[in-house]
């Protein structure tokens, strides 16, 4: 069965530090993708990355950078030099390849960064 | 931009009422979904549609119904609220196959009284 933890319900941070937030997840298939979200206050889901399962690359986006890493199931998703608009609650989600394009998410952890 | 509209932000409703929750996408997407999303819980699949006219259960279908007439529309329905139905509703639609991201309306925040 498919399952994507975060442990982390909520971290705090202050302006200018790092984060890592975690996300692990199960799969039985070969084939799958791998996601994270943000939804700031406002309410909506925001995409931010995309990954399949033979795709083990870091990638990194300005100040966010993904490391997935298939020996551990984990897809961490780190940003540098928090700012107080990072705060949100972020998603990790998960689907295999070849099924419905359903997603199955995680429940999320709440970043928090203040100024 | 993709566009997901939803009908309202806030809907209070009374136990037993017909509740209609719509959602319109302007990408011309094959997939509709909508989701339920509670704290502690993250999001939980209700159903989603692959096509006009077609329909899948998804986690929790208990209680809600769905109805997908043109492709654009996805329209969610409670036939009868119940207080443990007050949640926040989310929609997503996403192009078909290999899995794509979806993306979400702004939500509409339901209270049943």
């Amino acid at each position: 069965a498919q399952k994507v933890t975060q442990a982390q319900t909520e971290i705090s941070v202050v302006e200018k530090e790092d984060v890592t937030l975690d996300c692990v997840y199960e799969t039985r298939d070969t084939t799958y993708y791998l996601f994270w979200y943000k939804q700031p206050p406002s309410g909506e889901l925001v995409f931010l990355i995309r990954r399949n399962s033979f795709d083990e690359q870091n990638e990194i986006s300005g100040r966010y950078s993904w490391n997935f890493q298939k020996s551990t199931s984990s897809f961490n998703f780190t940003i540098t030099a928090s700012q107080v608009v990072d705060s949100a609650v972020y998603f990790c989600a998960l689907s295999e390849a070849g099924g419905t394009d359903k997603l199955i998410f995680g429940t999320g952890t709440r970043l928090q960064v203040f100024p | 931009d993709v566009k997901v509209t939803q009908s309202s932000r806030y809907l209070v409703k009374r136990t037993g009422e017909k509740v209609f929750l719509e959602c319109v996408q302007d990408m011309d997407h094959e997939n509709m979904f909508w989701y339920r999303q509670d704290p502690g819980l993250g999001l939980r699949l209700i159903y989603f549609s692959y096509d006009v006219k077609m329909k899948e259960k998804g986690d929790i279908p208990e209680g809600y119904s769905v109805s997908r007439e043109k492709k654009e529309r996805f329209s969610l329905i409670l036939e009868s609220a119940s207080t443990n139905q007050t949640s926040m509703y989310l929609c997503a639609s996403s192009f078909a196959g290999n899995p794509y991201e979806q993306y979400f309306g702004p939500g509409t925040r339901l209270t049943v009284t």
